[in-house]
């Protein structure tokens, strides 16, 4: 079956800095996301994209969190300066439908933020 | 607004059934639901439409009542790969994002 790629597995980071998490989604799919998940707790909506524009966003998303799709293929999340409750597992997903089509996550980014 | 599930947990023996529970305030146009295990990404399990209907997938099935607004995942016969955080996520309105409830924790025995 055709995988969402993430890179890299785990980021470390200083507070502060700024860390861009990159995806490669399932090359056919149109729509794309970007979810977190806290340790232990549930997975929860950033941001989704289409036609090179963010369709919603959650209140999470604030002006510290961008996307992008700088090309063909991979989609980005940049977070400006990375606070502490920044840390949790990044998930990037992909569907190829408008409606109501199953996600394909990818295997996430750990990102630790010291 | 995010769907409460419930039980938040369950422990069970291999061969148990269990069943998941989802439910929203607001009206539903469909539920998902994906298993997760320790460390890896949420894996899609099913989807249901509006229309109440039932799904299944192997020993695993669901139900979705959209008058009640809620959704059911029945785990027949627990198998110790059923191990995992179940995630129930709802959409409002066809294309919405999918907005995922707290998880519940299930663990299966020998």
């Amino acid at each position: 079956e055709p995988e969402v790629t993430q890179t890299p597995s785990h980021q470390v980071t200083q507070m502060g800095q700024e860390v861009i998490l990159r995806c490669v989604p399932i090359s056919n799919h149109l729509y794309f996301y970007w979810y977190r998940q806290i340790l232990g707790q549930k997975v929860e909506f950033l941001v989704s994209f289409y036609n090179n524009e963010i369709s919603e966003k959650s209140e999470i998303f604030d002006d510290q969190f961008s996307v992008e799709r700088p090309d063909g293929s991979n989609f980005t999340l940049k977070i400006r300066s990375t606070k502490l409750e920044d840390s949790a597992m990044y998930f990037c997903a992909s569907k190829d439908g408008e409606g109501s089509e199953k996600l394909f996550f990818g295997s996430g980014t750990q990102l630790s933020v010291l | 607004q995010q769907p409460v599930q419930s039980p938040q947990a369950v422990i069970l023996r291999e061969g148990e059934d269990a069943v998941i529970n989802c439910s929203s305030s607001k009206a539903l146009y469909s539920v998902h639901w994906y298993r997760q295990k320790h460390g890896e990404a949420p894996v899609f399990l099913m989807i249901l439409l509006k229309g109440g209907e039932q799904k299944g997938h192997e020993k695993i099935s669901a139900s979705f009542n959209e008058k009640k607004q809620q959704s059911s995942l029945y785990l027949t016969a627990s198998q110790l790969s059923y191990s995992g955080t179940y995630f129930c996520g709802t959409e409002n309105n066809a294309g919405n994002m999918l907005t995922f409830g707290g998880g519940t924790r299930l663990m299966v025995k020998p």
